[in-house]
């Protein structure tokens, strides 16, 4: 059974502060992704990962970087946090491109 | 620009119907596509998938339709039941790209 866990639930932040959401992946999966979720949007794509050391842009990436070190885990990074930044991040991983994803429980942030 | 829409925030339905969720895409390339579905404070869950090779995929009370001339896909819900009200979100790879989602409320 897979299982995509997230550092936290819940997270508040002060606008200019670095921020670090980690995810970890217990089902060796190749491919990780981080999503933000808000109001009438949707899931959006921020970057993903199909290998260690490889991260590739989705649809929002400003004001977000990623690090995957090592295979099950993937981080974004917000290096300085903006109020617009307040979202819901959603962390998921697949065995292969293309196929079905594997949700985390997703981390709600607020920037301040 | 979303390659993927859902133009319906929301559907309320009566417990026993059927609940019809649509999606519309951009791409006639995308030969993949998989429907999520998403209680509140978790993450969303893979329900149901269909390839571009076929036109109809079936998993118990879900149905999935895809009709590529129109690059149109449905989900179908037979019979609807209140534990199926939640967030349903139609998706493309790579990456994968997400619609806006439609929020479906099946009423006992």
């Amino acid at each position: 059974d897979v299982k995509v866990t997230q550092s936290s639930r819940y997270l508040v932040k002060r606008t200019g502060e670095k921020v670090f959401l980690e995810c970890v992946q217990d089902m060796d999966h190749e491919n990780m992704f981080w999503y933000r979720q808000d109001p009438g949007l949707g899931l959006r794509l921020i970057y993903f990962s199909y290998d260690v050391k490889m991260k590739e842009k989705g649809d929002i990436p400003e004001g977000y970087s990623v690090s995957r070190e090592k295979k099950e885990r993937f981080s974004l990074i917000l290096e300085s946090a903006s109020t617009n930044q307040t979202s819901m991040y959603l962390c998921a991983s697949s065995l292969g491109r293309g196929l079905e994803q594997f949700f985390g429980p997703g981390t709600r942030l607020t920037v301040l | 620009d979303q390659q993927v829409k859902q133009n319906s925030p929301s559907l309320s339905v009566q417990e026993g119907r059927i609940s019809i969720l649509n999606c519309d895409y951009t791409n006639s390339m995308f030969d993949y596509f998989l429907w999520y579905k998403k209680y509140p404070a978790e993450g969303p869950t893979f329900l149901i998938s269909i390839s571009s090779i076929k036109d109809k995929n079936e998993d118990g009370r879900f149905t999935v339709f895809l009709n590529k001339s129109a690059k149109h896909l449905s989900l179908h819900i037979v019979p609807s039941q209140p534990g199926d009200s939640a967030v349903y979100f139609c998706a493309v790879p790579p990456g994968m790209r997400f619609g806006a989602g439609t929020r479906l409320t099946v009423k006992p």
